[in-house]
């Protein structure tokens, strides 16, 4: 069964430039998890969806980070205008549907804004 | 709101036994998770305990108390493979899963 996977794995952009990162979960998983990393903590939720409907989004810093999730199956998260506090290792999860302590975690986008 | 503490580093030997605490504030608890992560990996399930006891699968066990809110993972027969970052995460209410910062465990020669 293919992982959870995400593009890209790498992205270098210029300040007040936007960025996008795309996620495809395991097959069949409902529930979609975008989580920010920085260097040294644990992974911090942005948001989360069950299918198509973003049901968690409190942590999402709506006035430059926009999500969606069409279909229910791959998502995309976009930052515009990424600042330079914004570079760190966004990750993308999914689980069976509902909140679940088995996540299962893709390799992660590592953004650096210079 | 919740939060959770575990050490920063462990350094530990190949072959010995190491444990990894992990105490939790929070409200409405269902169980606790922990996470390896190697330098650059994506974060990978290792154990749920919702009960109160020892969890064990292969060289790692889990272990919780919900009364002294306080879990552990324990590793044994340390690998230079195991050297990684541990992190213990909590599921509360009708919450998503809150991660602590982490624990950077080196396993040395």
């Amino acid at each position: 069964e293919a992982g959870v996977v995400q593009s890209p794995r790498y992205k270098i952009i210029e300040k007040k430039q936007p960025v996008a990162f795309w996620c495809n979960p395991i097959s069949g998983h409902n529930t979609l998890y975008w989580y920010l990393q920085n260097l040294g903590q644990g992974p911090e939720l942005l948001i989360r969806y069950e299918n198509e409907e973003a049901v968690d989004d409190s942590q999402l810093p709506k006035d430059r980070f926009s999500a969606e999730r069409l279909k229910g199956v791959d998502s995309t998260l976009k930052i515009q205008p990424a600042e330079l506090g914004d570079s760190a290792v966004y990750l993308c999860a999914s689980s069976n549907h509902g909140i679940k302590e088995t996540q299962y975690f893709g390799p992660g986008t590592r953004l650096l804004v210079l | 709101g919740q939060s959770l503490e575990q050490p920063s580093e462990v350094t530990a030997v190949e072959g010995a036994i190491v444990q990894i605490n992990c105490t939790y504030q929070t409200s409405g608890f269902y169980g606790l998770s922990w996470y390896q992560q190697h330098d650059g990996g994506a974060p990978t399930f290792l154990s749920y305990n919702a009960l109160d006891g020892l969890e064990e699968t292969g060289r790692f066990s889990s272990f919780l108390s919900r009364s002294d809110s306080y879990g552990y993972l324990l590793l044994q027969e340390l690998q230079m493979k195991d050297s990684a970052s541990y992190f213990c995460a909590v599921r509360a209410g009708n919450t998503p899963l809150v991660f602590g910062k982490g624990t950077r465990l080196s396993v040395i020669a």
